[in-house]
């Protein structure tokens, strides 16, 4: 089954902005939009945004989530040591009926 | 507190069965669908199998079809992944996840299992 496409890897400088990108299909992005989920090494997953574009309770406001077309967007402002991560997207695909997430992208914070 | 505790995990030859447990807490558990997503050594989360929260429909990624099972228990708050027909590929580390309210995305993650799939 055919997975989102992000980029594997974005660098920023310390209090930098970075902007990552999740691209789908009209079946998945483009319908329902894409959640965004942290996980640090040797942890689980953590929901960012719902793919309604929200932040769930206690997310930070440095983060905002957004939707052009088929492609879902993840900017992170003033960025910290702790954003150093991996960032995956997901998205339910209406065509394969399945969950599909994108291959992640490893947030480098210099 | 939501609380998600997989359990079941270990090594296991290949075409061998192993059923993964994940307890849950803190929440209403027949108020939502909830869905197992494995992360492979080194590698990305890929999604595994959803439950409804009614039990009316089960969906799985195409490399498991006919050959793991997800199902729940109410009484005892548990949701299961039967797996049979073990592969190398499909070693992993195995998470729980509920799926919240509508908009419907994974909004809390156990700590994971690891199934080790090995001669």
């Amino acid at each position: 089954q055919a997975g989102l496409t992000q980029p594997p890897s974005v660098s920023k400088g310390l209090r930098q902005t970075a902007t990552l990108t999740c691209a789908g299909n009209n079946y998945n992005v483009g319908g329902q939009g894409a959640a965004w989920l942290q996980q640090h090494q040797g942890h689980p997953p953590k929901l960012l945004s719902y793919r309604n574009n929200n932040r769930p309770s206690g997310i930070s406001e440095r983060l905002s989530a957004s939707r052009s077309g088929n492609t879902a967007s993840l900017t992170i402002t003033g960025l910290q040591p702790d954003d150093e991560a991996d960032y995956y997207c997901s998205a339910w695909d209406s065509s394969l009926s399945a969950w599909v997430f994108g291959g992640g992208t490893k947030l480098t914070v210099l | 507190q939501v609380q998600l505790v997989e359990s079941g995990g270990g090594v296991v030859q290949p075409d061998r069965s192993l059923r993964l447990s994940c307890a849950a807490s803190g929440f209403t558990f027949t108020g939502h669908t909830m869905h197992w997503v494995r992360q492979a050594p080194g590698k990305g989360l890929e999604w595994v199998a959803l439950i409804s929260y009614d039990e009316s429909f089960k969906y799985y990624t195409d490399s498991v079809k006919g050959r793991f099972t997800i199902s729940r228990d109410t009484s005892k708050n548990t949701l299961y992944l039967q797996m049979n027909s073990l592969r190398t590929d499909d070693t992993a580390v195995y998470y729980c996840a509920r799926e919240s309210a509508a908009p419907g995305d994974f909004d809390y993650w156990g700590q994971g299992t690891l199934v080790t799939v090995s001669s």
